[in-house]
Parts: structure tokens; C-alpha cells; sequence
């Protein structure tokens, strides 16, 4: 069974550094058909899609957020990660990690269940 | 950008009624590439259809989508206490994932 597992600081403060891991299990991230991805969700709010990325390296990027993120893949540790610079109140939120796959039908399939990412001054 | 308007915001039912749920896209879309989910509090978003109609694995056929064009529903049939949750559609293209605001399916 697939699991997704998100793990990283709870709570950071203005301008730092947001770096989170995304830990898989059950399947490879190197799977051909399949991007792993990162979306978020303010408290009492949407969802956010935030980048993706495929284990060849290639990722594309939210363009509301492409200058403060990147995202990047391990396959010798089954991992990937994200980073988003310089964080502010706005970007306290529950990020998860998810499977995304890109046949004929995209979809994001699988999803960790998340962590909760504070921003305070 | 294409952007996806859900409505309404909150849909108020009882348990054994159907659910109708609308997704608009401001450009068309291919049917391929709309997809919807269910959240429910404290948890991750579960994916319940993808390609438009298609059911993902372990969902029951009580979920049904259609759609094409820019209008996509998501259609809850005789609803059961567990379905009473937020739902968001999705669309993808042009290398981007753009989520719908979500309609509340709550207790009337």
C-alpha cells in the first residue's frame, strides 16, 4: 500500500526557510508515469497546488509561488522536498505531499496526511 | 488562467438524498483532465473521480460524474452519513493544477 509520509518544522518565522520532506513507501518515486507534487491549504480554506516534480528532475512550478520555491527529488532515499524561501504569515497552511499521476487522466491519487507549517513573527 | 467556480458554497441535505454539485471552468476543458475529491475535517483530500466520470479505486457508485466543455457535476446519490463533507473540483493543463473553491455537503 502506497504512503506518503510529510515530516519538517512546525513553525518558522518571517523570512526563513520552509523545508519539508515528503518520505514514500510502497512504491518507487522513480515509476514511470508519475510526478510527485505538493499542495497546500490555509487554515479553513482551498487547496493550493504548489509544484511537482518527476524523478528525472524535471518540475514546473505554481507561477504565483515559482520564485520563492523549489522542489527536488531523491530517488536513492525514496524522498522528495520542498523549499519556498522567505515565508510570511500568508504562507502558514497544511502542506501535503501527494502522487500525481500523468497518463491520458491526471490525477493526484495518493496523499500524505499532511503537516501543519505555522508563519509567525 | 483558467479558473474553476464550484457552487453553491454550501449545499444543505439530508441523509438518503441526492447531491448535485457544479464546477464551472472559465475556459473549456478536456474531460480528461477534471477530476474531483472529498475532504473531510483533519483529513488529507481522498480522490473520488478523475477523466471526468471515472470512479478511483474503492469508490462506491453512489459517485458519478459528468461534464464537458466548462460545466462538470459531481452527482452524490442517496447520501450516506460519511458523504457529508467538502468537495473540490480540479483541473489540470498547461502544466498547472487549479482546484475549485469547494462546496460544503452538510446535515440539514
Amino acid at each position: 500500500q502506497l504512503q506518503l509520509q510529510e515530516s519538517g518544522p512546525g513553525l518558522l518565522k518571517t523570512s526563513e526557510t520552509l523545508s519539508l520532506i515528503c518520505t514514500v513507501s510502497g512504491d518507487s518515486v522513480s515509476s514511470s508515469g508519475y510526478y510527485w507534487a505538493w499542495i497546500r491549504q490555509p487554515p479553513g480554506k482551498g487547496l493550493e497546488w504548489i509544484a511537482s516534480v518527476y524523478y528525472g528532475g524535471n518540475a514546473y512550478y505554481n507561477p504565483s509561488l515559482k520564485s520563492r520555491v523549489t522542489i527536488s527529488i531523491d530517488t536513492s532515499k525514496n524522498q522528495f522536498s520542498l523549499k519556498l524561501s522567505s515565508v510570511t504569515a500568508a504562507d502558514t497552511a497544511v502542506y501535503y505531499c501527494a502522487r500525481q499521476s500523468v497518463r491520458s487522466t491526471p490525477r493526484l491519487d495518493y496523499w500524505g496526511q499532511g503537516t501543519l507549517v505555522t508563519v509567525s513573527s | 488562467e483558467s479558473v474553476l467556480t464550484q457552487s453553491p458554497g454550501t449545499l444543505s441535505l439530508s441523509p438518503g438524498e441526492r447531491a448535485t454539485l457544479s464546477c464551472r471552468a472559465s475556459q473549456s476543458v478536456s474531460s480528461n483532465y477534471i477530476a474531483w475529491y472529498q475532504q473531510k475535517p483533519g483529513q488529507a483530500p481522498r480522490l473520488l473521480i478523475y477523466g471526468t466520470s471515472s470512479r478511483a479505486t474503492g469508490i462506491p457508485d453512489s459517485f458519478s460524474g459528468s461534464g464537458s466543455g466548462t460545466d462538470f457535476t459531481l452527482t452524490i446519490n442517496r447520501l450516506e452519513p460519511e458523504d457529508f463533507a467538502v468537495y473540490y473540483c480540479q483541473r489540470y493543463g498547461s502544466s498547472l493544477w487549479t482546484f475549485g473553491q469547494g462546496t460544503k455537503v452538510e446535515i440539514k
